[in-house]
């Protein structure tokens, strides 16, 4: 397996501009997370998802940010509009889901590092 | 509630040292403990984990861990460090509960810096 694919792995942008993050789970993995990782805040959870469907948002930062799950093999998190302090690096991770001990194995993509200016 | 912490936010050692990293958890429970590694430009890479059994559990690149219940860590160690093993570790707890979520809490991760 190719394991968790992101694109882009670098996106400059000016502030005010929308930025979409792509994400491609690993095949047949049930759970989506996205974070955020900065100097200040470390890695942070952002939102998660079970068989496509949002289950916590509670990390999200605030509406500028939404993400999107329309099938199995895609996610997406958009930030519109964007600011210098979104700037982070973004991952994506997937884990089994089939029982509890594997539900927790998260494998994680090579991240999205944003830099908005 | 629950927490994960790493004392140590940066770690110098010799190559071939030994190490130990330091991981300490607050929980209501036995947690699924969980250590991964983020090179420089990299997402995070599974190193080892433990679910129940045998405390000592055997991971990746000859990385080891040992959970003590007494003192709620989990703590990391390689015998003899290598020039390569330079990145910063995190430490990461799961729900052991029925209501299992997935989710997993993050330490803020240990820099470990290797001198030739």
């Amino acid at each position: 397996d190719a394991g968790v694919i992101q694109s882009p792995r670098h996106e400059v942008t000016e502030m005010g501009q929308e930025v979409t993050l792509r994400c491609k789970p690993i095949s047949g993995h049930d759970y989506l997370f996205w974070y955020r990782q900065t100097m200040m805040r470390g890695l942070e959870l952002l939102i998660y998802f079970n068989n496509n469907v949002p289950i916590d948002d509670s990390g999200m930062p605030e509406d500028r940010f939404s993400a999107k799950m329309p099938n199995a093999s895609f996610s997406t998190l958009k930030i519109q509009p964007s600011e210098p302090r979104d700037s982070a690096v973004y991952f994506c991770a997937s884990s089994p889901g089939t029982s509890a001990p594997t539900k927790n194995i998260q494998y994680f993509g090579a991240g999205t590092r944003l830099s908005v200016l | 509630a629950q927490s994960v912490t790493q004392p140590d936010i940066h770690i110098t050692v010799s190559e071939g040292a030994s190490l130990e990293l330091r991981c300490n958890y607050s929980y209501g429970a036995t947690p699924y403990l969980f250590w991964y590694v983020q090179s420089p430009g990299q997402g995070l890479q599974l190193l080892l984990k433990y679910f129940s059994g045998d405390t000592l559990v055997q991971g990746i690149k000859g990385f080891e861990a040992e959970f003590k219940r007494s003192q709620s860590s989990f703590n990391l160690r390689k015998p003899s460090v290598h020039w390569s093993d330079a990145a910063e570790y995190f430490c990461a707890v799961g729900s052991v509960r029925s209501s299992n979520t997935g989710k997993l809490i993050f330490g803020q991760g240990t820099t470990l810096q290797v001198k030739p």
